[in-house]
């Protein structure tokens, strides 16, 4: 059964204060990771897709990287607006995502 | 151009009574998605359309639970007496094609008293 497990469950940041969040997963024959974000109230926003091990994207703060067994996803001197819960999941035969409960993230100015 | 689209954005409902929810995907999205977020927990898959194929039922959590798709329109997720184990945000994903990144509505918070 494919799954996928995030750490921590919570982050407090300072502002300026980078950190990683974590995503781990075992599937059977990984198609894509996605990273997604969610703000209160809304549905998840759409950020990355990594398809293979050694795969690195970014946007402004963050930054995505893959691994066979795990996926980071690094922020860099985060601001008070990357406040949010940052969901990851996978996708094995190219349909449906498996979903991590997600890491909430909150940076204090 | 306009995103994903649900209604009602919220709905409350006594336990035993019948609920539809809906969701316009993007235009020209062929794969269509249904997933459910209980409070505090990741999303859990419902069902999957994809053009004019058989939809993929698997994730329906019992035969309470039905959706429909016409073409590549308008989907309509049908919960018929409702539980209180029901009570979750119903997000809906449409996508441009199968394995693309897909991309989520606001949801429909749904309560069931």
């Amino acid at each position: 059964e494919d799954q996928v497990t995030q750490s921590p469950e919570a982050l407090r940041l300072q502002e300026g204060e980078s950190s990683s969040l974590n995503c781990s997963y075992t599937v059977s024959g990984l198609r894509g990771l996605f990273w997604y974000r969610q703000d209160p109230g809304k549905g998840p926003e759409f950020l990355f897709t990594l398809y293979s091990a050694g795969e690195e994207k970014e946007k402004e703060r963050l930054k995505a990287t893959l691994t066979k067994k795990e996926s980071f996803l690094h922020i860099t001197a985060p601001k008070p607006e990357d406040s949010a819960t940052y969901l990851c999941a996978v996708q094995a035969n190219f349909d449906k995502l498996v979903f991590g409960a997600g890491t909430i993230l909150r940076v204090k100015s | 151009g306009a995103g994903v689209s649900q209604s009602p954005s919220n709905k409350v409902t006594e336990k035993g009574k019948d609920v539809e929810l809906r969701c316009d995907p993007i235009s020209g999205h062929t794969a269509l998605y249904w997933y459910r977020q209980r409070l505090g927990q990741g999303l859990e898959f419902l069902i999957y359309f994809q053009g004019n194929s058989a939809p993929d039922k698997s994730g329906l959590p019992s035969d309470r639970f039905s959706a429909e798709r016409t073409g590549e329109s308008v989907s309509t997720l049908t919960i018929q007496r409702t539980q209180q184990e029901d009570s979750a945000v119903y997000l809906c994903a449409s996508s441009l094609s199968r394995g693309a990144e897909q991309y989520f509505g606001p949801g429909t918070r749904l309560t069931v008293t």
